[in-house]
């Protein structure tokens, strides 16, 4: 089973809007991490938001924000006011901490967004 | 404060050829990944190294993979008789070990062999 699923190839917004990249994950264990990166076509992975499993609050990073619901297992990045540059490559990403306090990350397959005039 | 750099950018070369690729991670980063991108894909997980200890190897890390970090700082992933299969970007990290330990990557070294 995918660990990371990310729904959405590819989305359109228009700029100064808001949107909602979607990004659902399994795993048994209590303790993880949830991460979301930005690739833009340099190929350069940019960290963006991160969200701890027991965090009682959802993260905020500026424009960037992310929609935790613990019980549907969903992480959902929203980009508010989204601006020309946003447009790239967003993956969502796990941290299980079975695997160690600091080790691997699973990745989704991304979401493709596009921002338009 | 340097991020983390990756050396070459680029590599072509031949099937059956060995390369190797260099990480040079944050300073104060005691923890280094590994990943491979194929295209339309995320980063596949492929080792780490916390310090100059080598902690965990994927699957997907065959004998012609080996990854080295001889004095805890910088690292290097070598393929010997590589295969077209082998194309992929090349993608380094670093974190530290405490905290978020968000992981911090290079520009990933893209590799063709032809």
């Amino acid at each position: 089973a995918q660990k990371i699923t990310q729904t959405q190839p590819g989305m359109f917004v228009q700029e100064k809007e808001a949107v909602t990249l979607d990004c659902t994950y399994d795993t048994s264990d209590p303790s993880y991490g949830l991460f979301w990166y930005k690739q833009p076509s340099s190929g350069e992975m940019i960290f963006l938001i991160y969200q701890g499993s027991y965090d009682q609050q959802n993260a905020t990073e500026g424009r960037y924000s992310l929609n935790f619901q613990k019980a549907r297992k969903s992480a959902n990045l929203v980009i508010s006011a989204s601006q020309l540059g946003d447009s790239a490559m967003y993956f969502c990403a796990m941290r299980e901490a079975s695997t160690g306090t600091a080790s691997k990350l699973t990745f989704g397959t991304g979401t493709r967004l596009q921002v338009t005039l | 404060d340097t991020g983390v750099s990756q050396d070459p950018r680029h590599k072509i070369t031949k099937r059956g050829q060995n390369v190797t690729f260099r990480c040079d991670p944050i300073s104060e980063h005691n923890r280094l990944y590994w990943y491979r991108q194929t295209l339309g894909q995320g980063p596949e997980f492929l080792t780490y190294f916390q310090n100059e200890a080598q902690l965990e190897k994927s699957r997907l890390l065959s004998d012609r993979f080996s990854a080295e970090r001889p004095k805890g700082s910088f690292s290097t992933l070598e393929i010997q008789r590589t295969e077209q299969g082998d194309s992929a970007m090349y993608l380094c990290a670093s974190s530290l070990i405490l905290g978020r330990a968000e992981q911090y990557f290079g520009p990933g070294t893209r590799l063709t062999v032809t």
